[in-house]
C-alpha cells in the first residue's frame, strides 16, 4: 500500500525567502506525481505534474523534482510571497489507474 | 483546465438526516468520478470511485450503504450521506476522470458538511 509523507508539516518564512517542501513515498512504482495547492476551505489547484519518466518540472517560481528510485520529490518555491501562503499537497498516481494517494500536506505561511 | 462545481458549498444538518452533494463536470465528460473526504488538518482520503452507469467501488472502511453514490450521466455525480452523524462532518471533494489515463487531475471546490 502506497504511503506518502510530507515534511515539514508546517513552515513559516519571511517574504522573499527561497524554500523547499519535501514529499516521500514508499512504493516507487508510480505513474506520476502531482503537487497541489489548497487554500483554507477550498478545493485543490494543480501546480505541477511530473510523469514517472521525468525528473523535474518548472512553472514560474515553482520547480518540482522527482527521484523515483529513492521515493522522493521536492517542491522548490523561489522568492516566496505572502500570496503563496497555503497548504501544499503532494499526490502520487498509481500505475493501476487514476487513483491518487495524498500526503498530509505542508502548511506554508509567508510573512510580509 | 476542467471546470468542476459542487453544490452546496456548505451544509449544516441535524444528526440522522440525509444530505446530498452534487458534483458537476461542466466542460469535461466524466466517465469516472472520484469522491474524497478530508478531515481537519488531514489529507484527502479516497472514499469511492464511480463509473458512469455502474455501481461505485468503495475503499476499505467506507460503508456503501451510508455513502450512496449515483453517477447517472457524464456531467453529474451525487454523493448522499445517509443518516448523518457528527463524525461524518468533513470536507467532501469530487474529482472527475475520463476512465483512460489522464494527465492533470482536477477537483471540485469541495463541500463542507457539519452535522450537529
Amino acid at each position: 500500500k502506497q504511503e506518502v509523507t510530507q515534511i515539514p508539516a508546517a513552515l513559516s518564512v519571511p517574504e522573499g525567502e527561497n524554500l523547499v517542501l519535501n514529499c516521500s513515498f514508499t512504493d516507487s512504482a508510480i505513474y506520476n506525481l502531482q503537487w497541489f495547492r489548497q487554500d483554507p476551505g477550498k478545493g485543490l489547484t494543480s501546480l505541477l505534474l511530473i510523469q514517472s519518466s521525468q525528473r523535474e518540472q518548472t512553472s514560474g517560481r515553482l520547480n518540482a523534482s522527482l527521484d523515483k528510485s529513492s521515493g522522493r520529490s521536492t517542491l522548490y518555491i523561489a522568492a516566496s510571497q505572502p500570496g503563496d501562503s497555503a497548504t501544499y499537497l503532494c499526490a502520487v498516481g498509481s500505475t493501476s489507474g487514476s487513483r491518487l494517494t495524498f500526503g498530509e500536506g505542508t502548511q506554508l505561511t509567508v510573512n510580509p | 483546465g476542467a471546470v468542476v462545481s459542487q453544490h452546496p458549498s456548505r451544509v449544516i444538518c441535524k444528526s440522522g438526516t440525509s444530505v446530498k452533494i452534487e458534483c458537476r463536470s461542466l466542460d469535461f465528460q466524466a466517465t469516472t468520478m472520484f469522491w474524497y473526504r478530508q478531515f481537519p488538518k488531514q489529507s484527502l482520503m479516497l472514499m469511492a470511485t464511480s463509473n458512469e452507469g455502474s455501481k461505485a467501488t468503495y475503499e476499505q472502511g467506507v460503508e456503501k450503504d451510508k455513502f450512496l453514490i449515483n453517477h447517472a450521466s457524464l456531467t453529474l455525480s451525487t454523493l448522499t450521506v445517509t443518516s448523518a452523524h457528527p463524525e461524518d462532518s468533513s470536507f467532501y471533494i469530487c474529482s472527475p476522470g475520463q476512465g483512460a489515463r489522464q494527465e492533470t487531475q482536477y477537483f471540485g471546490p469541495g463541500t463542507r458538511l457539519l452535522v450537529l
